[in-house]
């Protein structure tokens, strides 16, 4: 079944503790990214990457960092979270850029930051 | 920056059609989206029209695509309690997608 897994779903941590929150598709997709969505604001771009070691910023990059070292894999790292990266974060994958009417979407990460 | 707004809230009684409205300001946008999302899961991409047409209709879903005006909307007929969800309408150019902020539909029995 072609889909984009995160892990984990759901998480609590406190202000300064290095979390990574993982993505994972399986349909070969080049283009993956992603995004934080708050209430009243939809869905933001955080980060994209166009191919393996190709990576770039969205609108809301700061406080992340991300890494492509294999195409299937695109991990969101938040060396030192804050509250006010408490949000519902969602990868996604198309074949490539903006082929957005193709992009999977993942389940979506829940992040709690006290 | 480029806009896409949607009012947040729309409540309809089973049966009822559904019209949920957008509108953007970016006139460079090439393919428009409409986007559901379920409690606790990920966007489903439920359709989306290219800048060029007018109308665009899949069983239930009709969309409609004022182009002067930027408006963009999603009807729903027969709207069913499984409608309900969280509507996002998006828009994309060659370089990026931009997402409303949703709107919540409730369907009451």
């Amino acid at each position: 079944e072609a889909q984009v897994t995160q892990n984990p779903r759901y998480l609590i941590t406190v202000t300064g503790k290095k979390l990574t929150v993982t993505c994972s598709q399986n349909m070969n997709h080049e283009y993956m990214s992603w995004y934080r969505q708050d209430p009243g604001l939809g869905l933001r771009q955080i980060y994209y990457s166009m191919n393996v070691e190709v990576t770039d910023k969205g609108d809301v990059p700061e406080g992340y960092k991300v890494s492509r070292k294999e195409k299937r894999n695109f991990p969101l790292i938040l060396e030192s979270p804050s509250p006010n990266q408490t949000s519902l974060y969602f990868c996604a994958s198309s074949p490539a850029e903006g082929l957005y009417n193709e992009q999977f979407f993942g389940p979506g990460t829940r992040l709690t930051v006290l | 920056g480029e806009d896409v707004e949607q009012s947040l809230f729309l409540s309809v009684r089973e049966g009822d059609s559904s019209v949920i409205n957008c509108t953007y300001t970016d006139s460079s946008s090439t393919y428009l989206y409409w986007y559901k999302q379920e409690p606790g899961a990920g966007l489903q991409l439920l359709t989306y029209i290219f800048s060029n047409m007018d109308m665009k209709q899949d069983q239930r879903l009709t969309v409609l695509l004022n182009k002067k005006d930027k408006h963009l909307s999603l009807r729903i007929a027969d709207t069913q309690t499984g409608d309900s969800a969280i509507y996002f309408c998006a828009e994309s150019n060659n370089n990026d997608m931009r997402f409303g902020a949703g709107t919540r539909l409730t369907v009451k029995p």
